[in-house]
């Protein structure tokens, strides 16, 4: 099956520096590769999401982008702020597949 | 916004005694996921809904859990009986089948609030 590995497992920054977290997985037939945000006592939220047919795609202050030849994919967040401290998933899922392969998660915290 | 709607937000049970989690997902989305999440870990996958048809519970315990979607919406995950090791975060989720003629179908998965499980 699909293996998806996450560093780092911590990250702090000072707030408005950028953060980046990277992912790598081992099915290159996976194809489609999502964030999510998970703040303390809450279920993950879908942050922004790429497919392989891109390489790179920005939603404000967060971007994420794709090597499919080496297989890794990364979560920019830049100008961080308080708000942006929480746990960050990444996951990969194969063609036509339901399931998501998640990564262990990255721990953020930005210091005011 | 839409939103997956889970209930009780926090349970705490005994073990061998049974508990029951709800799940209201996003209208319209017919695919729904619960997944057990233990602390400082990804969600795990248990068991996947296609309407009222279970897909996948390959990973679901099945001497002790059990879930249903009758109605192809709502859903219910059950547990009996709770062991210790089945403290964690249950969350549900739902999706909405994307795709087009250049690329794949994949699933944009939305998840609920999760429901913290304590078993003593």
């Amino acid at each position: 099956g699909e293996n998806v590995e996450q560093h780092p497992s911590t990250l702090s920054v000072q707030e408005g520096d950028s953060a980046v977290i990277k992912c790598t997985y081992s099915d290159s037939a996976s194809n489609y590769f999502p964030w999510y945000k998970q703040e303390l006592g809450k279920g993950p939220q879908l942050i922004i999401d790429i497919r392989s047919n891109v390489g790179e795609k920005k939603d404000q202050r967060i971007a994420v982008t794709l090597n499919k030849t080496a297989k890794h994919f990364s979560l920019h967040i830049t100008e961080t702020q308080p708000e942006d401290s929480a746990v960050y998933f990444c996951a990969a899922s194969k063609p036509n597949d339901y399931k998501l392969s998640f990564g262990a998660g990255t721990t953020v915290t930005v210091r005011a | 916004e839409a939103e997956v709607a889970q209930s009780p937000r926090y349970k705490i049970t005994e073990k061998s005694q049974a508990v029951a989690f709800w799940c209201d997902p996003i209208s319209g989305h017919a695919t729904l996921y619960w997944y057990r999440q233990i602390l400082g870990q990804g969600p795990e996958l248990l068991v996947q809904f296609q309407d009222e048809s279970v897909v996948d519970d390959s990973q679901l315990p099945k001497d002790r859990f059990s879930a249903e979607r009758l109605k192809g919406v709502d859903s219910t995950l059950k547990i009996q009986p709770a062991e210790l090791g089945d403290s964690a975060m249950y969350l549900c989720a739902s999706s909405l089948l994307r795709g087009d003629r250049a690329f794949s179908v994949y699933y944009e998965q939305y998840f609920g609030p999760g429901t913290r499980l304590t078993v003593t």
